[in-house]
């Protein structure tokens, strides 16, 4: 399996612009995160699915984000509109469903708005 | 809640030199731990984890954490540091359910040669 895919790796996109971050799991986890990594408040939860479905979205910053699982193996995260303080880099993280396990991390979406 | 303190933002250490991260959590059950390495522009690779059992926990790339239950704290050791292990570290908590993690906020070591 290739691990936790992640594109694009890099957008850069202007002020007020729709973003969707893309993400496809490994195949068979059913649990997928969505993280951001900001300077200020390091790595956050900002949503996680379990079989598809959200099962806590508290992180998510305000209602410009949301985030989709239309089937197991694609998920998206979408900012609209997109404001300069939303920049940071947006991790996805796939895991089985036993706690005992580890996540596998996708290598991350760097958002630049400008 | 959960949450993890990681009290050293920065760390520098010479190559040979031997290593330890603090990490501090607080959980209200017996928790899941997590050490994570980011490299620059790279994603976050597991280093070692501690579910139960020997609170000796060894890692991958020589890296190790002891859990102490009465400290709360799960610190991460090496006995001697290489130029390659500069990165960003992260201890995180988990939850039973699927591991939803909860992060430190890093500390970023930087080895001197």
């Amino acid at each position: 399996d290739a691990g936790v895919i992640q594109s694009p790796r890099h957008e850069v996109t202007e002020m007020g612009q729709e973003v969707t971050l893309r993400c496809k799991p490994i195949s068979g986890h059913d649990y997928l995160f969505w993280y951001r990594q900001t300077m200020m408040r390091g790595l956050e939860l900002l949503i996680y699915f379990n079989n598809n479905v959200p099962i806590d979205d508290s992180g998510m910053p305000e209602d410009r984000f949301s985030a989709k699982m239309p089937n197991a193996s694609f998920s998206t995260l979408k900012i609209q509109p997109s404001e300069p303080r939303d920049s940071a880099v947006y991790f996805c993280a796939s895991s089985l469903s036993s706690g005992e396990d580890k996540a596998f991390f996708g290598q991350g979406t760097r958002l630049t708005v400008v | 809640a959960q949450s993890v303190t990681q009290p050293d933002i920065h760390i520098t250490v010479s190559e040979g030199a031997s290593l330890e991260l603090r990490c501090n959590y607080s959980y209200g059950a017996t928790p899941y731990l997590f050490w994570y390495v980011q490299s620059p522009g790279q994603g976050l690779q597991l280093l070692l984890k501690y579910f139960s059992g020997d609170t000796l926990v060894q890692g991958i790339k020589g890296f190790e954490a002891e859990f102490k239950r009465s400290q709360s704290s799960f610190n991460l050791r090496k006995p001697s540091v290489h130029w390659s292990d500069a990165a960003e570290y992260f201890c995180a908590v988990g939850a039973l359910e699927g591991n939803k993690l909860t992060f430190g906020t890093g500390t970023q070591l930087k080895v001197e040669l």
